[in-house]
């Protein structure tokens, strides 16, 4: 599939867990992203990881990516129960124009108080 | 603060009819704007790239003629589903791109449009 995958599909923990989502792709990227959204709503922003870097945190939020295996990861420490939403990568393919990202199946996280 | 509005938020239409969706920059201009749709428990696939002044390139698979795309300003896209059947009932997001932000390749999405046709 262009989209490549994401898994798992569904995770649920107890709030303060960790919760690890993981992102696989085949093709080359420019950029790799994350994000949330919450049900029946848009899509927050989460974390922009390039190509040439191997891990970026923000806040609560650490992302790595390994281009050699073509995967990347989102951690969410400490989790909370606002953190429940699907989370989906997104990719810039290589060669492709400014803004057109294909996305990943998503991770549908539920933390439960 | 937002810097895509995009509406209406919900719809609900009888078959048959067209329904026009709305994508605004509210910012900066918007020379391309990218539509996305989203069935339920699924993910989003891209159906269209517009660009403004010139036709909208759609991905392999969607009817141009049934999404109309519309870019007639810097700052506003519409998205009109004509004919809308059952099987468009979806959710339609706009994002936003201009050749002026492409430092961190951030984008911006609206906040969605769920199209319910009876």
């Amino acid at each position: 599939s262009q989209q490549g995958e994401e898994d798992p599909q569904a995770l649920s923990i107890q709030e303060g867990e960790n919760a690890t989502m993981n992102c696989s792709y085949k093709t080359s990227i420019n950029n790799l992203q994350w994000y949330r959204q919450n049900s029946g709503r848009g899509l927050v922003h989460l974390i922009l990881i390039r190509s040439n870097e191997r891990e970026k945190h923000s806040g609560r939020l650490r992302v790595t990516l390994d281009t050699s295996k073509k995967s990347s990861s989102l951690l969410i420490t400490a989790s909370r129960a606002a953190d429940t939403a699907s989370y989906f990568c997104a990719r810039r393919p290589g060669g492709t124009s400014y803004g057109k990202l294909t996305f990943g199946q998503g991770t549908i996280l539920t933390v439960h108080p | 603060g937002a810097v895509v509005s995009q509406h209406p938020s919900w719809v609900i239409c009888k078959s048959g009819t067209s329904v026009k969706i709305e994508c605004r920059s509210l910012d900066f201009q918007a020379t391309t704007m990218f539509w996305y749709r989203q069935f339920p428990k699924q993910s989003l696939m891209l159906m269209a790239t517009s660009n403004e002044g010139s036709k909208a390139t759609y991905e392999q698979g969607v009817e141009k003629d049934k999404f109309l795309i519309n870019h007639a300003s810097l700052t506003l896209s519409t998205l009109t589903v004509t004919s809308a059947h059952p099987e468009d009932s979806s959710f339609y997001i706009c994002k936003k791109h201009s050749r002026g932000n492409t430092n961190t390749g951030e984008l911006f999405f609206g906040e969605g449009s769920r199209l319910t046709v009876l």
